[in-house]
């Protein structure tokens, strides 16, 4: 059993640049995080999405995007990265609201 | 919406003392309170969380309790070994909101 599956592991972009992350989960969880983690900011939350078709704002969502078109896989993309993107982002699901958050290992970004 | 506070930000302890992580959250709505413990290189886990119905609850050598009043919750953790140190994360989930949002984390040492 995978659990949550993030891809890639590492990126390096250029300003300017552009890239989806990949998350995946197989426990047929309805809900699926975003975060990304800074040093000394903890986790902070991106978006989310609480079933196939839906996403909703975090408290950092200024130049991310997501889209849950199917139930299994969430993606984040930046459409323009900066330099203030570099950071670790998280993937996480859960069965449901305010329970266990399942994460994945995380996705290293750097924007030079 | 909900903010949480974390302290302190690191923490050094001795093998066999006992360590103790606080946080307060500003949503009185929030009724839910997760620990996560986070080692290198990996994503969080879920260790013991707390519903706001229940004031302490344990498991094994660690126990979490929550104040409503004061709107503060700890982490405790008695007879820490080597294995303890890591990153631990608090988080608060309101009771209306799907989001869980966490703390700033404590970087726990156990020295030897």
């Amino acid at each position: 059993n995978a659990g949550v599956t993030q891809t890639p592991k590492f990126r390096v972009l250029k300003t300017g640049q552009s890239m989806t992350l990949l998350c995946a989960q197989d426990m047929n969880h309805e809900y699926m995080y975003w975060y990304r983690q800074d040093p000394g900011m903890g986790l902070r939350l991106i978006h989310y999405s609480v079933g196939e078709g839906t996403t909703a704002k975090g408290e950092v969502p200024d130049g991310y995007n997501v889209s849950r078109l199917k139930k299994q896989n969430f993606l984040l993309g930046l459409e323009s990265a900066a330099p203030s993107q570099t950071s670790v982002y998280f993937c996480a699901s859960s069965g449901q609201g305010g329970s266990t958050l399942h994460f994945g290992n995380g996705t290293r970004l750097t924007v030079t | 919406g909900e903010n949480v506070e974390q302290h302190p930000s690191t923490l050094s302890v001795q093998e066999g003392d006992s360590a103790v992580i606080k946080c307060t959250y500003s949503d009185s709505a929030s009724n839910y309170f997760p620990w996560y413990k986070q080692e290198l290189g990996k994503g969080p886990q879920l260790i013991i969380d707390i519903r706001s119905n229940v004031g302490e609850k344990k498991d094994q050598r660690i126990a979490v309790t929550l104040n409503k009043t004061a709107k503060h919750f700890s982490l405790h953790i008695t007879e820490t070994q080597p294995e303890d140190s890591a990153v631990y994360f608090c988080a608060a989930n309101p009771n209306r909101d799907d989001k869980i949002i966490f703390g700033k984390g404590t970087r726990l040492h156990i020295l030897p």
